[in-house]
This record gives structure tokens, sequence and C-alpha cells, in this order.
């Protein structure tokens, strides 16, 4: 059963930088796609971007050029930073098996990023 | 860009009672290619349905999916009580878009 575990701090100040790490257990990271999804509090789903297991990668236009997210295959982790971050960053981030275009048939757990000075 | 529009926003229903889930896409969706995702209370979503009306594994069969082109359903026949949740539809036939789910119908116990 594959299992994915996110980790990272869970308040991060204004201006600063985002980071998480999301850890996939009992399967592969090939031959997949992996992405970052958060929900604000109270809202909707929003992809930030995802990667293939190759390493390409692809980012929502909506973050510009504030959002990394890159693979480390050798401890079969995935990760995501998020530059120059506000309280409108403030959400459940959530790593997840596929991207948006096909079904994300594995999800973590979620954590809860608030940013605050 | 394609947009799915989910109704009812709220669905109140009584255990025991038949759930009907919309999501309209504002282009036809090629292939059927919807999902449809649980989510409850402080948990992640889990997929219930994709391909329109393929069931993910594990999932019951009181759930169901249906619909084509524009119009998609997703049908809870007997609602039981741990089926009170957020439910999201989800496109992936459009390869460019991001704004990929639908803001959510929320099923609530009446």
């Amino acid at each position: 059963q594959v299992q994915l575990q996110e980790s990272g701090p869970g308040l991060v100040r204004p201006s600063e930088t985002l980071s998480l790490t999301c850890t996939v257990s009992g399967g592969s990271i090939s031959p997949y796609y992996w992405s970052w999804i958060r929900q604000p509090p109270g809202k909707g789903l929003e992809w930030i971007g995802y990667l293939y297991y190759t390493g390409s990668t692809y980012y929502n236009p909506s973050f510009k050029s504030r959002v990394t997210i890159s693979l480390d295959t050798s401890k079969n982790q995935f990760s995501l930073k998020l530059s120059s971050v506000t309280a409108v960053d403030t959400a459940v981030y959530y790593c997840a098996r596929g991207g948006p275009r096909g079904v994300v048939d594995y999800w973590g757990q979620g954590t809860l990023v608030t940013v605050s000075s | 860009e394609i947009m799915l529009t989910q109704s009812p926003g709220t669905l109140s229903l009584s255990p025991g009672e038949r759930a009907t889930l919309s999501c309209r896409a504002s282009q036809s969706v090629s292939s059927s290619h919807i999902a449809w995702y649980q989510q409850k209370p402080g948990q992640a979503p889990r997929l219930l349905i994709y391909s329109a009306s393929s069931r993910a594994t594990g999932i019951p069969d009181r759930f169901s999916g249906s619909g084509s082109g524009t119009d998609f359903t997703l049908t809870i026949s007997r609602l039981e009580p741990e089926d009170f949740a957020v439910y999201y539809c989800q496109q992936y036939s459009f390869g460019e878009d991001w704004r990929t789910f639908g803001q959510g119908t929320k099923v609530e116990i009446k």
C-alpha cells in the first residue's frame, strides 16, 4: 500500500520560503506523476505543481516564479519550496500521486502551514 | 479554460436516502475524463470514481458515477453515516488547465 507523508514547518514568517518534503513508502517513485496541492481553510483544492519521475516539472502559472518542486529518488522523496509567502499562502498542503492530467489516487494526510509573524 | 460547476452547493439528506450530485463542465470532457473525490473533515480527499463511472479500489458499490459530454453525476444510492462529507469532481481531459477541480458539494445530515 502506497503511503505519502508530508513533513516541514507548520509556521512560516511572511516573505520567507515555505519548504515541505513528501516521503513515499510502499511503492516506487516511477513511473508516476507526483503533485503538490493545497487547500486554504474552508476552501477548495488548488494545484501548485507536479513532477514526473524523470524529474520534469510543471508549475501552476498562478504561482509564477515562486515555486520549485524537486525529486530525490534515492530517498523516495519529493519537495516543495514556495518563496515570498504571505498570509494568503496559509493552507493545508497535500502531496499526492498523480497530476492534473490524470486522477490522484494516493494522498498524504496533509499538513497545515500558517504564514504569520 | 474549462470550468466545472458542481450543484447543489449543499445537500441536506437523512441516512438511507439517495444523494445525487451534479458536475457540469463548460466544454465537453473527452473520454469521460471525470473523477470524483470524497473529503471528510480533517482528512485528505479520497478517490471514489474515475473515467466518469469506474469505482476506485475498495469503494462500496453504493457509489456510482455516470454522464458524458458536459454533464456528470455522482449517485450515492443509500447514504451511510460515514458518507456525509464534501465531494469534488475533477476533469483531466484538458492538458493545459490548472483549475481542474469543481468547487465541491457538501452532503450534510438533515
